[in-house]
């Protein structure tokens, strides 16, 4: 099973709208980062959450950890053309045994209409 | 200050062959972690490396193997290739071994198997 879900899966907005993605574990989260990829290429860092209830925010995009909930959501304000790609939330989870590496969830794609 | 490189951009194998992609870590960067993401899905953690030993793997069976060099850049082996290992391969960096610390990607390798 997908331990870590995002929603949703695709995102059509207009230009110059907020969007809000969401990351919900199944597991508890020791950590939480979120990158974007444009198609095929290699995934850019945007932030990394660690303490519950945590939020961070670099130029136009915040995200927020609610460690109670095992969930992160990122928001986007006045959404631009250079904000289009995959946004990937990946958690540092564990199941009881150790360590499993990094988790990623499948992706949200985004797409900004002009 | 170069980031995460990884060669070869792309690669075309057959079943059966082996494969060794590489991967130079971000300078200041000294664990090394590899990814698989096939089409649609995000990565799926394999192994990392610290110190020049796997500390943590993944799901993934013994034909995957890796190394890691003194100058802490790594390689990535696949033996026994299967159709199944067409994927985008995608290495990570970061300072000491965990989940605690950012990780950096490069580009990746696409590597399609006939």
């Amino acid at each position: 099973s997908q331990e870590l879900e995002q929603s949703p899966q695709s995102l059509i907005v207009q230009e110059g709208k907020n969007l809000t993605i969401n990351c919900t574990s199944s597991k508890t989260l020791y950590g939480l980062y979120w990158y974007k990829q444009k198609y095929g290429e290699g995934l850019i860092f945007l932030m990394m959450l660690q303490k519950g209830g945590e939020e961070k925010s670099h130029e136009k995009i915040t995200a927020k950890l609610d460690e109670k909930k095992q969930q992160s959501s990122l928001h986007i304000t006045a959404s631009q053309p250079s904000h289009a790609g995959i946004y990937l939330c990946g958690a540092d989870v564990y199941s009881g045994g150790g360590a499993d590496g990094l988790t990623f969830g499948k992706g949200t794609h985004l797409i900004i209409q002009p | 200050d170069a980031g995460v490189t990884q060669s070869p951009t792309h690669l075309i194998k057959t079943r059966g062959q082996q494969v060794t992609l590489r991967c130079s870590p971000k300078s200041g960067h000294d664990t090394v972690s590899w990814y698989q993401q096939a089409l649609g899905q995000g990565p799926q953690f394999i192994f990392q490396y610290y110190e020049e030993e796997e500390r943590q793997r993944g799901n993934f069976p013994d034909r995957f193997s890796g190394h890691q060099f003194p100058n802490y850049s790594s390689e990535l082996n696949v033996n026994a290739l299967l159709l199944g290992d067409s994927a985008l391969y995608l290495c990570a960096s970061s300072l000491g071994q965990g989940w605690n610390q950012p990780q950096h990607f490069g580009d990746g390798t696409r590597l399609s198997i006939l």
